[in-house]
């Protein structure tokens, strides 16, 4: 079984400021990372995810994560937030290599972007 | 690409009251599973239907079932609700049995037991 920590349930940060948010997981086999985004009143949108290879990975609109593996971690990070960036942020982990046991999620952050 | 459509957007039930919560999957996409996210909470898996058979479960009880169609719709059903089974629930679909495609997730259906 997998379980995901994400150690901030929020985090406040001025606009144009950078911004870390965290998570650990735990799991006994390999796993596949990602990050979802949540806005009010909507579904979750996947933001990056890590399968293998290169372990920073990047999203299209400035964010970035890094897979350590010998930490169990996956924090995302972004160099410069937006008022638009204010939403809640799901890391998740499912079991690598196939498999039907879906997604295991944090309870989230919040990212609450101060003008 | 339509993306995953649900319905009902929200929903009001009695508690001991039977549900049933639709999906339209993506076009192509073969695999779809069922979350329940409740209040200030991440999603919980529930289960995943591949080609129409449920091929894996979370932890949650015999009254929560499913159904998948051969045109990629889903249905997920609860009996005998309870106050706790208050939550959204999202459906997310992907093109494959296995879990690197991602999911690709619907805006999810409110419900509300009282």
């Amino acid at each position: 079984a997998q379980s995901v920590t994400q150690l901030d349930s929020q985090v406040p940060v001025f606009e144009e400021a950078p911004v870390e948010l965290r998570c650990n997981y735990s799991s006994s086999v390999s796993v596949y990372l990602f990050w979802y985004v949540q806005y009010p009143n909507q579904g979750l949108q996947l933001l990056l995810k890590y399968l293998s290879g290169s372990t920073l990975v990047e999203s299209i609109n400035g964010f970035e994560a890094e897979f350590n593996k010998s930490q169990t971690s996956f924090h995302l990070r972004k160099p410069s937030v937006h008022i638009s960036d204010t939403a809640e942020y799901f890391c998740a982990v499912s079991r690598s290599g196939g498999g039907a046991d879906g997604l295991t999620f944090g309870k989230g952050t919040h990212l609450i972007i101060q003008p | 690409e339509t993306g995953v459509t649900q319905s009902p957007t929200h929903l009001i039930k009695t508690r001991g009251q039977q549900v049933t919560l639709r999906c339209s999957s993506q076009s192509g996409h073969n695999t779809v599973s069922w979350y329940q996210q409740a209040l200030g909470q991440g999603p919980q898996f529930i289960f995943q239907y591949y080609r129409e058979e449920e091929n894996g479960r979370g932890n949650f009880p015999p009254r929560f079932s499913g159904l998948q169609f051969p045109n990629y719709s889903s249905e997920l059903n609860v009996n005998a609700l309870e106050l706790d089974d208050s939550a959204l629930y999202l459906c997310a679909s992907s093109p494959g049995g296995a879990s690197p495609y991602g999911y690709t997730f619907g805006s999810g259906t409110r419900l509300t037991v009282v």
